[in-house]
């Protein structure tokens, strides 16, 4: 019964190639995240989607693109893959809900490692 | 532009001792602060939540504390475990919308040697 669940876990492709990762909760949250940790480990907000409805886009690549096809799901196309593009991405989903004790407590994915060759 | 400062960035103690460790950041006006561990090759797991309006939150060994106004925040550890070895992330949301961003600090390696 994973709550926020990604894949592929590891992803390893040529530059210039086109992947996604694809993530999927199960905790009925309405917010959806996706998260670039870099190789010195920093965590750094990528796109958020509330509703299916894109609210942050970070100074991203617009090789970057996120879809949403459902409050459950947002998945990651990355267009030309570069070396720069190598990292661990997060997933992460939270609950908008003011006031409830636990509101907006963000649950993260296991991540993705991607390696570019 | 908030940002989001911890330290130490490592730390070795040996097994059962108590420890500190410290986040400090720089807007005050959080709409809360999450502490995260994370495991190597693992994701995220969330630790504790601490709302604005509070003080602080404590689950089993772990309490954390919150003061909003000088931009702070402390993650106490008791009675350190060999298993709580992992680097501990500190964030915070900058305000009560939906899809607000955390920002995160670096971490700390906490290292419990038996």
């Amino acid at each position: 019964d994973t709550a926020v669940s990604q894949t592929p876990k590891y992803l390893v492709t040529q530059m210039g190639n086109d992947k996604s990762i694809k993530c999927e909760q199960n905790l009925g949250h309405d917010t959806m995240y996706w998260y670039k940790q870099d190789s010195k480990k920093f965590l750094k907000i990528m796109f958020s989607y509330n509703n299916k409805e894109l609210i942050i886009n970070e100074t991203v690549p617009n090789r970057f693109s996120p879809k949403s096809p459902d409050k459950a799901h947002l998945n990651l196309h990355i267009n030309s893959l570069e070396l720069g593009d190598s990292a661990v991405y997060f997933c992460a989903s939270s609950l908008w809900s003011s006031g409830r004790a636990r509101s907006n407590e963000q649950f993260f994915g296991p991540g993705t490692r991607l390696t570019v060759l | 532009k908030q940002e989001v400062t911890q330290i130490p960035a490592a730390l070795s103690v040996p097994e059962g001792e108590n420890l500190v460790l410290n986040c400090s950041f720089t807007d005050s006006a959080i709409y809360n602060l999450q502490w995260f561990r994370q495991d190597p090759g693992k994701g995220l797991t969330s630790l504790l939540l601490i709302q604005s309006s509070q003080r602080e939150q404590t689950s089993g060994r772990l309490n954390a504390s919150l003061d909003k106004s000088s931009g702070r925040s402390t993650l106490y550890i008791a009675a350190s475990q060999p298993g709580d070895s992992a680097t501990y992330l500190c964030a915070v949301k900058a305000r009560e919308t939906s899809g607000s961003r955390l920002t995160f600090g670096e971490g700390t390696q906490l290292t419990v040697n038996p």
